[in-house]
């Protein structure tokens, strides 16, 4: 099974709210990711997760805390959103990320999509 | 620097006709490869990848890809189009960071847009 689960689909907020993002997998990976793509545009790389550790946050606002509680959950925590955040926020998971190469492919999840209005 | 070049931003086919979409990397070491599917609205669904070995590679929904190094290569086909196969491809490849700590990060090329006329 290769199910990454992600909670809300839907998400709309305003520029004062404060929300919440999460994934969930049970696959046993230990690297979980989170990627921010605009309409028609490739996923970005947003924050990489290697057992339970931060080990990449690629120059992302502060206004972006992502937080990982234990090795089968990512959360992405939202506060002081702009309109132009508004986006597919998808996660993804690996077995493991920067390890042997077979080990790295990333599964993902269907996305939330977040308005910010 | 590490790239993926996805030369055809759309594609229109009849269905029941092949399909090929193309891919071009840039990548110093031996590339490993990615394509992915994503329906509108939808996550990213892994067709197939390219580790090493044989450069024909099996995927789902009866896709496969060739990897040819001579060319710098990773074109995605399919034999006979089905309407459900309208999509966005993406073609990726893994690229080693090092943050004080070994990542693979994923590099994505620009996506080619699939529609498929009844």
């Amino acid at each position: 099974d290769t199910e990454v689960t992600q909670t809300p689909k839907h998400l709309v907020m305003g520029m004062t709210n404060k929300k919440s993002l999460k994934c969930e997998q049970h696959m046993g990976h230990r690297a979980m990711y989170w990627y921010k793509q605009k309409a028609k545009k490739p996923p970005e790389l947003m924050f990489v997760y290697s057992y339970e550790k931060l080990s990449i946050n690629e120059s992302v606002p502060s206004r972006f805390s992502p937080e990982c509680p234990n090795s089968s959950l990512l959360n992405l925590h939202l506060h002081a959103l702009q309109p132009e955040d508004s986006a597919l926020y998808l996660c993804a998971s690996s077995r493991e990320s920067g390890g042997r190469w077979s080990t790295d492919t990333q599964y993902f999840g269907p996305g939330t999509r977040l308005t910010v209005l | 620097a590490q790239s993926v070049t996805q030369p055809d931003i759309h594609i229109t086919v009849s269905e029941g006709a092949s399909l090929e979409l193309r891919c071009n990397y840039s990548y110093g070491a031996t590339p490993y490869l990615f394509w992915y599917v994503q329906s509108p609205g939808q996550g990213l669904q892994l067709l197939l990848k390219y580790f090493s070995g044989d450069t024909l590679v099996q995927g789902i929904k009866g896709f496969e890809a060739e990897f040819k190094r001579s060319q710098s290569s990773f074109n995605l086909r399919k034999p006979s189009v089905h309407w459900s196969d309208a999509a966005e491809y993406f073609c990726a490849v893994m690229s080693l960071m090092n943050y004080g700590g070994a990542t693979n990060k994923l590099i994505f090329g620009t996506g080619t847009l699939l529609a498929v006329q009844p």
